[in-house]
């Protein structure tokens, strides 16, 4: 079945640092991949995606590629903020039918003044 | 924000009871999900709906049961909950099928005693 692996931290960032999550996957077919952040407190926000190879997906900063080749779909930012800190998801959606999204375990990032 | 609200938002009940936890939409998406969040499994699917009386279980789904008599509907009930279930519960809606990103509503806390 479809999987996800990514790091689970937590991940502590000084401010202005430069951030990778790393994020690899399986999956039948060709899915979607996304990344999805959580605030404290607060439910899910998709934070950006990409439906087919080599395809980037950006916002706010944040970029990923989706990596056919490598299985892959890292999440980097070149500057962290305090109000970054979060916790970041990646998932993913095969085609076919009406399922649900496969999630990692998640990634807490804390970023220190 | 997709207007997506769940209640009750915090829960705290006795092993035994039934449950049910409440999704509402006002976007007129077709595809609706459940989800529970524990630590280290990150979120897992548990039932979700592609129509009006149409649903099917997901990865965790013994235990509990779910309808939908109305399109921006969908309940989520815990027959007999037991002290497992103490979760974060979460809605989502995709208006797509099939490799399409999901918006998720805030969560329930559902704690059993």
């Amino acid at each position: 079945g479809d999987s996800v692996t990514q790091m689970e931290g937590p991940v502590t960032l000084s401010e202005e640092a430069f951030l990778t999550i790393n994020c690899t996957y399986t999956a039948t077919g060709y899915p979607s991949l996304f990344w999805y952040v959580q605030y404290p407190g607060e439910g899910l926000q998709l934070l950006l995606k990409a439906t087919k190879a080599d395809d980037k997906g950006s916002n706010k900063g944040f970029e990923a590629t989706y990596r056919k080749e490598t299985t892959s779909f890292h999440l980097e930012k070149g500057s962290v903020q305090v109000s970054d800190s979060a916790v970041y998801f990646c998932a993913l959606r095969s085609g076919g039918g009406a399922d649900g999204l496969t999630f990692g375990k998640g990634t807490h990032l804390i970023i220190q003044p | 924000d997709a207007g997506i609200t769940q209640s009750p938002r915090h829960k705290v009940t006795e092993t035994g009871t039934p449950v049910t936890l409440r999704c509402h939409q006002t976007e007129n998406h077709r595809y609706m999900y459940w989800y529970r969040q524990d630590p280290g499994h990150g979120l897992r699917l548990i039932h979700y709906s592609y129509g009006v009386k149409d649903t099917d279980k997901g990865e965790v789904s013994d235990g509990y049961s779910v309808s939908r008599s109305k399109t921006e509907d969908f309940l989520l009930t815990l027959e007999s909950a037991t002290s497992s279930q103490t979760s974060v519960y979460f809605c989502a809606i995709s208006e797509r099928e099939s490799r399409d990103e999901q918006f998720f509503g805030p969560g329930t806390r559902l704690t059993v005693l």
